[in-house]
């Protein structure tokens, strides 16, 4: 299966600034990724589809302008957290689906963790 | 909408005990099941699936049956070790086309004690 990474592993920032999350698919050329967000002792919410050369798919009561996601190569997603607030504090997790994407089976990269102070 | 039901954790065995975690579904068309497990420190990762009704997933001596039935996919092994404790995620295909979107339930975390 695919090998996903993400940087940086951990991130405290400030209130009010921006803070980009990098996921690299490292062995695959993926077209699409997801990106999610994990609230302590809560499940896996779909944020967004990150689509190669075209415009990210936000899920509903997602803020585009506030999150934003360019996929600007088969193997880069970058997540930008603008202007940070402490509710935005989460653990934020890409994936990239499989070969068989209609089965519905991920590659998740190891997650960020985002702190707004 | 679509959406997974599984238990409540926090799960603590004793080493060799037996390991049950519920998970139920609800769903339009006939979705793929997934068992993704997180272990400390590392991102999720694919532990078993079952793609049509009544196919068994197994792997690392994890069992789980597709029960459509009963709508249901829970998750079993037989003697669960140490190195088990993880984070289990109960997961549908929410779509059938190619986008694999994926629906989790909350997690349920189990602690084995040696």
């Amino acid at each position: 299966g695919a090998v996903v990474s993400q940087h940086p592993s951990r991130v405290i920032c400030k209130s009010g600034t921006s803070v980009k999350i990098e996921c690299r698919s490292l062995d695959f050329q993926a077209t699409t990724m997801f990106w999610y967000r994990q609230f302590p002792k809560q499940s896996l919410m779909l944020m967004a589809t990150s689509n190669e050369g075209s415009k990210a798919t936000y899920e509903q009561g997602v803020e585009k302008d506030k999150f934003l996601i360019n996929h600007a190569s088969l193997t880069l997603s970058t997540l930008t957290v603008t202007s940070a607030h402490p509710e935005d504090s989460s653990f934020y997790i890409c994936s990239v689906p499989g070969l068989a994407p209609w089965f519905g089976e991920q590659f998740f990269g190891p997650g960020t963790r985002l702190t707004v102070l | 909408g679509d959406s997974v039901t599984q238990m409540e954790g926090p799960v603590t065995l004793s080493e060799e005990a037996f390991l049950t975690i519920n998970c139920t579904y609800t769903a339009t068309g006939y979705p793929s099941l997934f068992w993704y497990v997180q272990y400390p420190g590392e991102g999720l990762q694919l532990l078993l699936k079952a793609t049509k009704a009544d196919d068994k997933g197994s792997n690392k001596g994890f069992e789980a049956t597709y029960r459509k039935e009963t709508t249901s996919f829970h998750l079993e092994k037989g003697s669960v070790q140490v190195s088990d404790s993880a984070v289990y995620f109960c997961a549908l295909s929410g779509y059938g086309g190619s986008q694999g979107n994926l629906i989790f339930g909350k997690g349920t975390k189990l602690s084995v004690k040696p």
